[in-house]
């Protein structure tokens, strides 16, 4: 089945205690997105990656980071969480510029 | 500089009435819209695009490209609409930006 596969789907942690959220999508799609999801604010971009080894800031990138060594993987990585990363997170992929995207599960974070 | 604008956080109507969700769009270019749809608990799935001109659970969305606006339309709300939406833009590079929802409620 075609997807994006998010891990984990619950997290929490404290404050300044490095953590992954993996990303895995098998549709072989060379566009890769981060997205958090607050009330009020809808979603916002955190990074992006256009394919291996190319990755880029959204508009909210301050305090996270991304990479991309394999296509079909794009691990979020908080060095340093903090409350205010607490939100919900998305990962998607598409296969072209203006193909839909393919939304993960969420990842729902609580940093405390 | 993309932006999308929802208006509306909240829109409330009763089974069988008309439903309009807006959205307005800032882009120099030529844009791709789209809608996505967040039904509770599960993931964002896409809804329509403009590209496609389709109907899909009987909503449609067409392109203004005066007033820049992409409305989504449904002439008979159902109960089973409700959910949160988002509209979307793709302009000329990878970024999809989205507004920031419309929560849909349908009352019986």
């Amino acid at each position: 089945e075609a997807q994006v596969t998010q891990n984990p789907r619950y997290l929490i942690t404290v404050t300044g205690k490095k953590l992954t959220v993996t990303c895995s999508q098998n549709m072989n799609h060379e566009y890769m997105s981060w997205y958090r999801q607050d009330p009020g604010l809808g979603l916002r971009q955190i990074y992006y990656s256009m394919n291996v080894e190319a990755t880029d800031k959204g508009d909210v990138p301050e305090g996270y980071k991304v990479s991309r060594k394999e296509k079909r993987n794009f691990p979020l990585i908080l060095e340093s969480p903090s409350p205010n990363q607490t939100s919900l997170y998305f990962c998607a992929s598409r296969p072209g510029l203006y193909s839909p995207l393919h939304f993960g599960n969420g990842t729902r974070l609580t940093v405390t | 500089a993309q932006r999308v604008t929802q208006p509306e956080k909240l829109l409330s109507v009763f089974k069988g009435a008309p439903v309009e969700l807006k959205c307005n769009y800032s882009y120099s270019g030529s844009p791709e819209l789209f809608w996505y749809v967040q039904y509770s608990r599960q993931r964002l799935q896409l809804l329509l695009r403009h590209i496609s001109r389709e109907s899909i659970k009987g909503f449609t969305a067409d392109l203004n490209k005066g007033e820049t606006s992409f409305h989504l339309k449904k002439p008979f709300a159902q109960e089973e609409d409700s959910a949160m939406y988002y509209c979307a833009l793709s302009g000329g590079a990878q970024k999809l930006v989205f507004g920031q929802g419309t929560r849909l409620t349908i009352n019986p």
